[in-house]
C-alpha cells in the first residue's frame, strides 16, 4: 500500500527566508506527486505536480518541486517566501495501476512572518 | 466547467438527525472521492468511486456513513445518526485517469 510522509507539521518563517517542506512515500512501482495548498477556509488547490520527465516541476506561486526516485522523496521549495504562502501544504501519491487511489500526507502548516 | 460543486457549503445539526451531503462532479471525471479533514486526524478519504462504482470505501469510519453514486453526475454522503464527533469539513474531489484531483469547496458540518 502507498503512503506518504511529510516530516514538518508546522513551519514558521519570516518573509523573504527559503523555503523546503519535506515528502516522502512509500511505493515500490511507478508513481504520480502531487503537493497542494490550502489557504484558511478554503479548499485543496494544485501547486505543481510529477507525471514522468524532468524532475525537476515547477508550479504556480514561485514553488517547485524535485522528484529523487532514489530516495522516494518530493520536497517543495520556494527560494522567498511572502506572507500570502500561509498557508497549509499537502504531498499527494497516486500509485500508477494502482487504482488512481490519491494518499494525502497529514500536511504542514505553514506561516509567514512580516 | 463550474468545478466540482458541492452543497451545502454549511450545515448545522443535531445529534441524531440525518446528513446528506451532495457533490457534483466535473463532467467526464471517472474518480469520484470523499474526505473528511479534521484537526486532529487531518485528511481522511473515506470512499472513492471509479465510474459510478464504490472501488474502496475501506475509509468509511463506521456503518452510519453510506456513499452513493447513482449516476456519473451526481453523488451522497450519507451519515445517520449525526454525532457530535462527525463534525468536520468533508471535501469531494474527482480526477480523470492519470490527472490531478479537483476539489470541491467542501462541507463544514457541525453536529450539536
Amino acid at each position: 500500500a502507498q503512503s506518504v510522509s511529510q516530516h514538518n507539521h508546522h513551519v514558521i518563517l519570516s518573509e523573504a527566508a527559503s523555503l523546503e517542506l519535506g515528502c516522502n512515500y512509500s511505493y515500490g512501482g511507478t508513481v504520480n506527486l502531487f503537493w497542494y495548498v490550502q489557504y484558511p477556509g478554503q479548499h485543496l488547490q494544485l501547486l505543481l505536480k510529477y507525471f514522468s520527465g524532468d524532475p525537476l516541476v515547477k508550479g504556480i506561486k514561485g514553488f517547485e518541486a524535485e522528484f529523487i526516485k532514489s530516495k522516494f522523496s518530493f520536497n517543495l521549495r520556494k527560494p522567498s517566501v511572502q506572507w500570502s504562502d500561509t498557508a497549509e501544504y499537502f504531498c499527494a501519491v497516486n500509485a500508477r495501476g494502482g487504482g488512481n487511489k490519491l494518499t494525502f500526507g497529514t500536511g504542514t502548516q505553514l506561516k509567514v512572518e512580516l | 466547467d463550474a468545478g466540482v460543486i458541492q452543497s451545502p457549503r454549511h450545515e448545522v445539526t443535531e445529534m441524531g438527525q440525518e446528513v446528506t451531503l451532495r457533490c457534483k462532479p466535473i463532467s467526464g471525471h471517472d474518480y469520484l472521492f470523499w474526505y473528511r479533514q479534521t484537526m486532529m486526524r487531518g485528511l481522511e478519504l473515506l470512499i472513492y468511486f471509479n465510474n459510478n462504482v464504490p472501488i474502496d470505501d475501506s475509509g468509511m469510519p463506521e456503518d452510519r456513513f453510506s456513499a452513493k453514486m447513482p449516476n456519473a453526475s451526481f453523488s451522497t454522503l450519507k451519515i445517520q445518526p449525526s454525532e457530535p464527533r462527525d463534525s468536520a469539513v468533508y471535501f469531494c474531489a474527482d480526477r480523470d485517469r492519470d490527472t490531478e484531483a479537483f476539489f470541491g469547496q467542501g462541507t463544514r458540518l457541525t453536529v450539536v
